[in-house]
């Protein structure tokens, strides 16, 4: 079974750009959700996305959004660039069940530099 | 507001000592999970234990063991016997749940970097 996959693997942008994340999930899983990692701020939760409808928010501006397809993969996407924003994106991929616990399986990530 | 205090930002031990990851959590909700992550240089999270509120039992698996207490509201991580591939980042990190289980939406630590040298 193929895991969730995360592409491009590295990227480079310049301040004021845009750019666009993808993440592909385990098959069958519908829930997809989007961590950055930064060094000062750790590991913080972006949003979730259940049947292309966000289901949760974190705390961060309107240049972070994203959108969920009809077949479960999710984009995000980060509107003029900051350097601030240089991090790794990971995703995060689950099965929906009624009641009890769905285990989360991460991806490999994205490296964002911002230069 | 949920919150998960990872206390110890960094350790280092010499192979063959035991070495115990604090984790101090916060949250006003009766049902959740709790969880750790091991992050080598690769990035990549690897998950390693899930907890449920409900359940206070310790658990070991290998060299890895962990002790869950409501009471303190700790989550502690003990690798005995540690070896260099132990060497990694570690998260401890907390997730609601709802009606259909658990969300998506995860609250790390800041993480604590473990150093296991020769």
């Amino acid at each position: 079974k193929a895991g969730v996959t995360q592409t491009p693997r590295y990227l480079i942008k310049t301040r004021g750009q845009q750019v666009t994340l993808s993440c592909s999930p385990i098959s069958g899983h519908r829930s997809v959700s989007w961590y950055q990692q930064t060094p000062g701020q750790g590991l913080q939760f972006l949003f979730e996305y259940f049947s292309e409808t966000q289901r949760n928010k974190g705390n961060f501006p309107g240049r972070f959004s994203g959108r969920q397809f009809s077949n479960s993969r999710s984009e995000m996407n980060v509107s003029t660039l900051e350097l601030g924003d240089s991090a790794l994106y990971l995703c995060a991929t689950k099965l929906e069940g009624a009641g009890g616990y769905n285990e989360q399986f991460f991806g490999p990530g994205t490296r964002l530099t911002v230069l | 507001a949920q919150k998960v205090t990872q206390a110890q930002t960094e350790i280092s031990v010499v192979e063959k000592e035991d070495v115990t990851l604090d984790c101090v959590y916060e949250t006003r909700d009766t049902t959740y999970y709790l969880f750790w992550y091991k992050q080598p240089p690769s990035g990549e999270l690897v998950f390693l234990i899930r907890r449920n509120s409900f359940d206070e039992q310790n658990e070991i698996s290998g060299r890895y063991s962990w002790n869950f207490q409501k009471s303190t509201s700790s989550f502690n991580f003990t690798i005995t016997a540690s070896q260099v591939v132990d060497s990694a980042v570690y998260f401890c990190a907390l997730s609601e749940a709802n009606r259909a289980g658990n969300t998506g939406k995860l609250i790390f630590g800041q993480g604590t970097t473990l150093q296991v040298k020769p």
